[in-house]
């Protein structure tokens, strides 16, 4: 398997435009999570999906942020207008439910998306 | 509130030393599961380990172990004679009940030297 798929790997953009980071969860997994890195904030969940339907929001920072998942292969999160505090690393990861006791998924994640606004 | 605190910001040792880091959680389930993840410099998170709540018998993989207390909300990690590719930010995460987001701690940056 590729794992999951992120692009694009870097992006720089000036503030004010509008960014689309994209995700392609592990084939037959149906969770999908996004989440940010920062060093003043670690690692923060922004929204989770189950089977394509959102599950928990309550991470997107603001309505500047949205995240859709049109089906169960492909997942994208926007940012518009875009800031320079929105600067981070963005992660998407995937996961499965688990075997055995049930509740708790191994989250594979991708490679992320560096993303530099100026 | 934080759940998860990893008090250690940063770990430098030499090669072959052992290196232990500390991991404390908070949360209120019964049920709820402990991860290890891995962040070495290349930037990817990497799956280290996951126990549950029920299951508190120490794991060893390789030169890893895992030392989960459930009296003191603990779930520390060593590695044995450490080699350079151990160098990599180290996170510690919860996730509780039948919720399946991760709570990561603030990652402690462990660096080996040769």
């Amino acid at each position: 398997d590729a794992g999951v798929i992120q692009s694009p790997r870097h992006e720089v953009t000036e503030m004010g435009q509008e960014v689309t980071l994209r995700c392609k969860p592990i084939s037959g997994h149906d969770y999908l999570f996004w989440y940010r890195q920062t060093m003043m904030r670690g690692l923060e969940l922004l929204i989770y999906f189950n089977n394509n339907v959102p599950i928990d929001d309550s991470g997107m920072p603001e309505d500047r942020f949205s995240a859709k998942m049109p089906n169960a292969s492909f997942s994208t999160l926007k940012i518009q207008p875009s800031e320079p505090r929105d600067s981070a690393v963005y992660f998407c990861a995937s996961s499965s439910i688990g075997t055995g006791l049930s509740g708790a998924n191994v989250l594979t994640f991708g490679a992320g998306s560096r993303l530099t606004v100026l | 509130a934080q759940k998860v605190t990893q008090a250690q910001t940063e770990i430098s040792v030499v090669e072959k030393e052992d290196v232990t880091l500390d991991c404390v959680y908070e949360t209120r389930d019964t049920t709820y599961y402990l991860f290890w993840y891995k962040q070495p410099p290349s930037g990817e998170l990497v799956f280290l380990i996951r126990r549950n709540s029920f299951d508190e018998q120490n794991e060893i993989s390789g030169r890893y172990s895992w030392n989960f207390q459930k009296s003191t909300s603990s779930f520390n990690f060593t590695i044995t004679a450490s080699q350079v590719v151990d160098s990599a930010v180290y996170f510690c995460a919860l996730s509780e009940g039948y919720d399946y987001k991760l709570s990561f701690g603030a990652g402690t940056t462990v660096t080996v030297r040769a």
